[in-house]
């Protein structure tokens, strides 16, 4: 089974500051990742693709990297709406998924 | 626009079978191009995959549920379905139902999730 391990598990910035959150996997998953945002009450939302792909409507203060183990999820600035849980997940190992125990974004 | 609906009994008696249904609107769940799964996130914690199926049948389940679980899809209804049985309090969650791309596999759309309570 792969692991994602996420840190830190959280993070507390104010609006406009610069987020880097770490996933990172317990064997390669290639670029087979994604993230998701996930705002309290509110079913995740699927940000980033296959590492470093944006999905369709994302902003792009959203910017993912990485490949292998070791991944990186940016918001360039943080908007207020960006507050939330993010997660991410891997599929290197389909028909099995995992994700990662997620990182929370909180205002300082 | 594609929507997914869940539904069932939102509280459930320990030892008993969780039964859950996904109503799929605006997409056929027949398409090709797509698995339709199961994921839960128990209160205040992280996402867990439970399982997928293709509507050809195909299902792919979570190893560490899929003595208890069995997932079916019925394209005349443009629903999927899961069973979870023996359920105890670690059971209880937000259960979501999602398309996945097969391509690229991720998880593209949700359901809103249904809250399932096993009570002992």
């Amino acid at each position: 089974e792969i692991v994602l391990t996420q840190s830190p598990a959280t993070l507390s910035l104010s609006p406009g500051e610069r987020a880097t959150l770490s996933c990172r996997a317990s064997q390669s998953v290639s670029t087979y990742l994604a993230w998701y945002q996930q705002i309290p009450g509110q079913a995740p939302r699927l940000l980033i693709y296959d590492a470093s792909y944006r999905a369709t409507g994302i902003p792009a203060r959203f910017s993912g990297s990485g490949s292998g183990t070791d991944f990186t999820l940016t918001i360039s600035s943080l908007e207020p709406e960006d507050f939330a849980v993010y997660y991410c997940q891997q599929r290197s190992n389909w028909p099995a998924l995992t994700f990662g125990g997620g990182t929370k974004v909180e205002i300082k | 626009q594609l929507q997914l609906q869940e539904s069932g009994p939102g509280l459930v008696k320990a030892s008993e079978t969780l039964s859950l249904t996904c109503t799929v609107s605006g997409d056929s769940i027949s398409s090709s191009s797509y698995y339709w799964g199961w994921i839960r996130q128990p209160p205040g914690k992280g996402l867990e995959w439970i399982g997928s199926i293709h509507y050809s049948g195909s299902t792919y389940y979570n190893p560490s549920l899929k003595s208890r679980l069995t997932i079916s899809v019925d394209t005349s209804k443009n629903q999927f379905s899961l069973k979870l049985s023996s359920v105890t309090a670690a059971d209880t969650a937000i259960y979501y139902c999602a398309r996945i791309g097969m391509i690229v596999v991720v998880i593209g759309y949700w359901g809103q999730g249904t809250l399932v309570t096993v009570s002992s």
